[in-house]
């Protein structure tokens, strides 16, 4: 079956301007995470969400980063007044069992992200 | 979240010799899961390791998790050009990742 797709591939945006980014999960995985990755760096958390569950929003790293998930399936993740520190790519992935207070965590899928890129 | 120390950072070894990476947590751990990231790629599931004490192989690669299920190494034998690339750990439910291990291999 299809993977997790990320659209769009590449965005190059001028500083102040808002971006959206769309991840497309796995059909039927009930969560989906964000995460940002530096050139060279590791992958930083950023929000996570659980079915209809509030999401965990603790990894934004400031009030212009938000993001929604409709009906369960596509996200969106919107920077507002883009700075340049916010270069990054972006990932997205998705599982099909997570935060059920059991042990085992279904393995995460990851879409090919988004290179954004401030000018 | 949960924070865990990855080391080391980077790692360069010359083809054929062996490779270990550790994922570190001051508290215990539900689980844990191992991912590689290849060069211009996005990270891919190696295994997910649950019970104390725990090792799994596959092929040249060797996961443990510790007894006390605050650590966990993934060991490469006898490397080769194709395990180039950062080895990640990722814990619990909110998957928080650690630093990762970039591993390159020299022919």
């Amino acid at each position: 079956g299809a993977g997790v797709s990320q659209s769009p591939s590449n965005k190059v945006t001028e500083k102040g301007k808002d971006v959206e980014l769309r991840c497309d999960p796995i059909s039927g995985h009930t969560a989906l995470y964000w995460y940002r990755q530096s050139l060279g760096q590791g992958l930083e958390f950023l929000i996570y969400f659980q079915g209809n569950s509030a999401p965990d929003k603790s990894g934004l790293p400031s009030d212009r980063f938000s993001a929604e998930r409709t009906g369960g399936s596509v996200s969106t993740l919107t920077i507002q007044r883009t700075q340049q520190e916010d270069s990054a790519v972006y990932l997205c992935a998705s599982s099909s069992l997570a935060g059920t207070g059991s042990s085992y965590n279904s393995p995460l899928h990851f879409g090919n992200g988004t290179r954004l890129t401030v000018t | 979240g949960q924070q865990v120390m990855q080391i080391p950072q980077y790692q360069h070894v010359q083809e054929g010799e062996d490779f270990t990476t550790y994922c570190n947590s001051s508290t215990t751990l539900s689980n844990i899961q191992w991912y590689k990231q290849r060069p211009g790629g996005h990270p891919v599931f190696l295994i997910q390791l649950v019970k104390s004490g725990e090792v799994k192989k596959q092929k040249r690669l060797t996961f443990q998790f510790g007894e006390a299920k605050k650590n966990s190494s993934l060991h490469i034998t006898a490397t080769q050009t194709t395990d180039v690339g950062t080895y990640f750990c990722a814990v619990n439910n909110d998957m928080r990742f650690g630093a990762g291990t970039r591993l390159t291999v020299k022919p």
